[in-house]
């Protein structure tokens, strides 16, 4: 298996804030990392693709960057709807593999 | 737009064999391009992969669960369903199935979501 590290677990901040979380894979994975919020009680839901494709829908204060082994989910500016759990994974080896999780709240 | 349903038991008991379907609308599941996953998230905890099927029967399951995991494709039903056997406690969780677009090999991803079904186990 793959693992894959995100930093922090747990983050606090307010509306408007900007955000950083960070995803590091235990070998270089490329470029194939995803982003995904999760809400709870809900399925996952797709942000970004690709370490910085935003997924179609999604809103540009979220931004990817990132190669190799370090990556990062921005948000621009926090929105009190993105108040939810993190999740990084990466899609370059079988098993896929997901980030522990971090979750953003007020 | 295509859309996920997962369907199943809510509770099993163990030792038993849990099997879930997940249906497919909005689009056929022998489209080109795409695997079809399962994910599973135990209470309070992370995401694990489970593994993934397409639409021709080719399978890779983790090998966390190989031993007792099946994944089938029924087309004609636009369905796949996921079979684990010997279930312990430690599968309670939620199960999710997802679709995988793989297209572009950098590009592969979880984009469609079914809403996720509970399993218990427990007797």
């Amino acid at each position: 298996d793959l693992p894959m590290t995100q930093s922090p677990s747990s983050l606090s901040a307010s509306v408007g804030d900007r955000v950083t979380i960070t995803c590091r894979a235990s070998q270089n994975i490329n470029n194939y990392l995803n982003w995904y919020q999760q809400k709870p009680g809900k399925a996952p839901k797709l942000l970004i693709y690709a370490a910085s494709s935003l997924q179609s829908g999604v809103p540009s204060r979220f931004s990817g960057s990132g190669s190799g082994t370090d990556f990062t989910l921005t948000i621009s500016s926090l929105q009190p709807e993105d108040f939810a759990t993190y999740y990084c994974q990466q899609s370059y080896s079988t098993p896929y593999t997901f980030g522990q999780g971090t979750k953003l709240e007020v | 737009q295509v859309q996920l349903q997962e369907s199943g038991p809510g509770l099993v008991k163990p030792s038993q064999t849990l099997s879930l379907t997940c249906t497919v609308s909005g689009g056929s599941i022998s489209s080109g391009g795409y695997y079809w996953s399962w994910v599973r998230q135990h209470p309070g905890k992370g995401l694990e992969w489970i593994g993934h099927i397409y639409s021709s029967g080719t399978t890779y399951y983790n090998p966390s669960l190989r031993s007792r995991l099946t994944m089938s494709v029924d087309t004609s039903k636009n369905q796949f369903t996921l079979t684990l056997s010997s279930v312990t406690a430690a599968d309670t969780a939620v199960y999710f199935c997802a679709r995988e677009v793989t297209v572009i090999v950098v590009e592969r991803r979880l984009d469609v979501w079914g809403q996720g079904t509970t399993v218990t186990v427990s007797s």
